[in-house]
């Protein structure tokens, strides 16, 4: 079944406790994107990648990093978390680029 | 990066009655993408309007470009409790350096009482 999976699904962890959330698709799609979704604000970007070893910054890059050595995955990673990074995240990947996304079912963060 | 508004916020609608999303942008948009999102869910591809002008239609849904591909609209004709959650629109970036960016509205969260 074609399908993003991300783990884990919630997490809570402590203000500067260095954290990974993994993103997986195995549709051989070269666009993968992380978005962080708050009530009221909509889906924010935060990054994106083009292909392996291509990345870019999305709208809301601050305190985040991100790598792609594998098309098929895209971990976000969190070095020092902080409470305002206390949101819903979605890993999305798709065939083209800023083309029609599929959604992972996504990650509830809360940062103490 | 790309700006686009997405009006109402909120809508409540008893069931049977009609309902509409609007997105709009100050600049031309190369295309626009529409997702829906179930309580608890997450955001599912509805459609994609490329061409000036553009209506299409998936049942009870039906989707417009405007003819100066600024704005977009999502109607749907004769709400039922199954359309409950929150439709987005998504455009990409213009191009240049910042070209594969996509941007969302902020939503519209439908509530349809039965």
């Amino acid at each position: 079944e074609a399908q993003v999976t991300q783990n884990p699904r919630y997490l809570i962890t402590v203000t500067g406790k260095k954290l990974t959330v993994t993103c997986s698709q195995n549709m051989n799609h070269e666009y993968m994107s992380w978005y962080r979704q708050d009530p009221g604000l909509g889906l924010r970007q935060i990054y994106y990648s083009m292909n392996v070893e291509v990345t870019d910054k999305g709208d809301v890059p601050e305190g985040y990093k991100v790598s792609r050595k594998e098309k098929r995955n895209f971990p976000l990673i969190l070095e020092s978390p902080s409470p305002n990074q206390t949101s819903l995240y979605f890993c999305a990947s798709s065939p083209g680029l800023a083309g029609r996304q599929y959604f992972g079912p996504g990650t509830r963060l809360t940062v103490t | 990066g790309q700006q686009v508004m997405q009006i109402p916020q909120y809508q409540h609608v008893q069931e049977g009655e009609d309902f509409t999303t609007y997105c709009n942008s100050s600049t031309t948009l190369s295309n626009i993408q529409w997702y829906k999102q179930r309580p608890g869910g997450h955001p599912v591809f509805l459609i994609q309007l490329v061409k000036s002008g553009e209506v299409k239609k998936q049942k009870r849904l039906t989707f417009q470009f405007g003819e100066a591909k600024k704005n977009s609209s999502l109607h749907i004709t004769a709400t039922q409790t199954t359309d409950v959650g929150t439709y987005f629109c998504a455009v990409p970036d213009a191009g240049g350096t910042s070209y594969g960016k996509l941007t969302f509205g902020q939503g519209t969260i439908l509530t349809v009482h039965p």
